[in-house]
């Protein structure tokens, strides 16, 4: 079956203690994105990668790395995570950037990050 | 500057209703691409529809429809004759290429949530 996988699915964890949300897709796809989601703001693009070695910033990628070593993994780093990094966490793929083809992203289910 | 506004925070109607999201977006790229993607309360995104710049063609897939307006920078989505499968929130989505930089982000409206009663 073709999907997104993150994990963890839920975390709790305390200010500075680094973590690492993991992304892995099973379609092959070149595109890959990060994304969180915040009440009243909407998603918000961390980092995306147009394929494996190839990463660029989205709006909001401070506090956050990201690397592509291999084309099915995504995952995202928290050096340092603060409270305002609590929130809802998306990866998503597709065959190539969004903006270049009719191939529509596959999003993961979501990652809930709470940061005290 | 929001690039991405989705003016509606909320609607709700009742089942059988059509009913209008509005999206407009700003961008000096002449070269760009428009999404609008559903989140039903499981919280999955789903991908509805992609429309490059230089296509104005609205587009109908069943219920759905699309109206994409170049003047007024809108791209607007129309559900006929809602149903309470409806319910989500619905995202619009603009690609453009930044002038500075080349980055081609992806940036999305913050979404209107739609309630269809019974």
């Amino acid at each position: 079956e073709a999907q997104v996988t993150q994990n963890p699915r839920y975390l709790i964890t305390v200010t500075g203690k680094k973590l690492t949300v993991t992304c892995s897709q099973n379609m092959n796809h070149e595109y890959m994105s990060w994304y969180r989601q915040d009440p009243g703001l909407g998603l918000r693009q961390i980092y995306y990668s147009m394929n494996v070695e190839v990463t660029d910033k989205g709006d909001v990628p401070e506090g956050y790395k990201v690397s592509r070593k291999e084309k099915r993994n995504f995952p995202l780093i928290l050096e340092s995570p603060s409270p305002n990094q609590t929130s809802l966490y998306f990866c998503a793929s597709s065959l190539f950037h969004p903006g270049y083809s009719n191939q529509p992203q596959h999003f993961g289910d979501g990652t809930r990050l709470s940061i005290l | 500057a929001q690039k991405v506004t989705q003016a509606q925070t909320e609607i709700s109607v009742v089942e059988k209703e059509d009913v209008t999201l509005d999206c407009v977006y700003e961008t000096r790229d002449t070269t760009y691409y428009l999404f609008w993607y559903k989140q039903p309360p499981s919280g999955e995104l789903v991908f509805l529809i992609r429309r490059n710049s230089f296509d104005e063609q609205n587009e109908i897939s069943g219920r759905y429809s699309w109206n994409f307006q170049k003047s007024t920078s809108s791209f607007n989505f129309t559900i006929t004759a809602s149903q309470v499968v409806d319910s989500a929130v619905y995202f619009c989505a603009l690609s453009e290429a930044e002038a500075d930089t080349g980055r081609r982000a992806l940036t999305f409206g913050s979404g209107t949530r739609l309630q269809v009663q019974p």
